[in-house]
Order: C-alpha cells, then structure tokens, then sequence
C-alpha cells in the first residue's frame, strides 16, 4: 500500500500570499489530520477532516483552512501568509479501529511540506 | 479538552542505559495513548502503544506503563542504542466528542551517546 503523500514537498512564499497544501492518505482511511512543526513547538494540532467533515479544529486563526473530498485526499489553504507561518506542515491519515469500548487512533504520517515565508 | 503534558523535553543517557520519558494527561475520558518516534528529518512512527484496560505493554526494548488512576503514562527504553536518538512525542485520546484527535505532548529529545 501506498502511504500518505504530501505535496508539494518544499514551497517558497512571501508575506501576504497564500498557500495551498495537499495530502493524499493511505487507501481506505478516511480521517486526515494537519499539523503545524517547529522546532521546540511539537505538534501543533490544525484541524482534522472525516469522511469530507471537519470533525475536530484546533487552536489556529481563520487564516488556516481546509476541506476533504470525496476521496479523502484533502488539501490546506492558509491566506496572508506571515513570516511565523514559516513551518513543517505534517498531515496524517488513520483508519480507526472500534470495539465495543475502544477506537484505537493509529495516525500514519506523510513526509510533511516545508514551507518558508520570507 | 484533553492535555497532555510530556518530561523531560530533553534526555541524554550512555549507550546501553536506559530511558524513560514521563505523560500526564487530564481527561478521564482518554483510553487509547499512542507513543510516536521522529528522527531527524524524517516523519513520526508509532513505535507502541496502549489503551486503558491495560497497565503495561512491552516490545522488545520498550515498554509503555500507564496508572489510569493517577492519569499519567511512561514510555521506557533498555538498553539504549545510539539508533534510538530522536524525538519521542506521547499522544492521548478517547472516543468521546474529540473522536479521532489525538492530543501529543511537546515531545522529549533523546540522545543517546556511544
């Protein structure tokens, strides 16, 4: 199997611009998830899609935005990029596992997009 | 919503000694607690993980203990190579109205020196 494909890989933008990020999961999951890396900041939650539904937001300003399609390949916009939006955007598909007590989350990661606004 | 807090940010340990990175969590509802590996320049891996009917869990070298009572979880390494030098992120969740977010702490960086 495929895993999850991130692109583009590198992106070089200027302040005020926008983005677009896209991921592509791993055939048969449904939930696609986005993060936010710097260094000393760990994983920075963005939002998580499901089945084309923004299921769970994080903390982050309206400027970041996504959706899921049909699919399940999902992409990531971020209007008026800022120089502290410079990051390593990570996305992660899952295929929960459910039994009568447990969903067992196993989130598999792309390799992430590098993104730097100057 | 859930919080999870992660010790220490940073942990240097001599080959073949071992490690432990310590998580703390705030929900009751969270029962499924993952623990993911990053190595430098590369993606995060689940590496093991536990969910809350469970008190220990090990495989091979690792071993993830969790005290539901008191709300906290370790993630514990023997016999440590300089190939498990990477960033440990801890990682909390539940099936209640957050399904299908996991909650990571900040992550602790392990060097593991020769």
């Amino acid at each position: 199997k495929a895993g999850v494909t991130q692109t583009p890989r590198y992106l070089i933008k200027t302040r005020g611009q926008q983005v677009t990020l896209s991921c592509s999961p791993i055939s048969g999951h449904r939930s696609v998830s986005w993060y936010q890396q710097t260094p000393g900041q760990g994983l920075q939650f963005l939002f998580e899609y499901f089945s084309e539904t923004q299921r769970n937001k994080g903390n982050f300003p309206g400027r970041f935005s996504g959706r899921q399609f049909s699919n399940s390949r999902s992409e990531m916009n971020v209007s008026t990029l800022e120089l502290g939006d410079s990051a390593l955007y990570l996305c992660a598909s899952s295929l929960e596992v459910r039994d009568s007590l447990y969903t067992k989350n196993i989130q598999y990661f792309g390799a992430g997009t590098r993104l730097s606004v100057l | 919503g859930e919080n999870v807090e992660q010790h220490p940010s940073t942990l240097s340990v001599q080959e073949g000694d071992s490690a432990v990175i310590k998580c703390t969590y705030s929900d009751s509802a969270s029962n499924y607690f993952p623990w993911y590996k990053q190595e430098l320049g590369k993606r995060p891996q689940l590496i093991i993980d536990i969910r809350s009917n469970v008190g220990e869990k090990k495989d091979q070298r690792i071993a993830v203990t969790l005290n539901k009572t008191a709300k906290h979880f370790s993630l514990h390494i023997t016999e440590t190579q300089p190939e498990d030098s990477a960033v440990y992120f801890c990682a909390a969740s539940s099936r209640g109205s957050t399904l299908g977010r996991l909650y990571f702490g900040r992550g602790t960086q392990l060097t593991v020196w020769p």
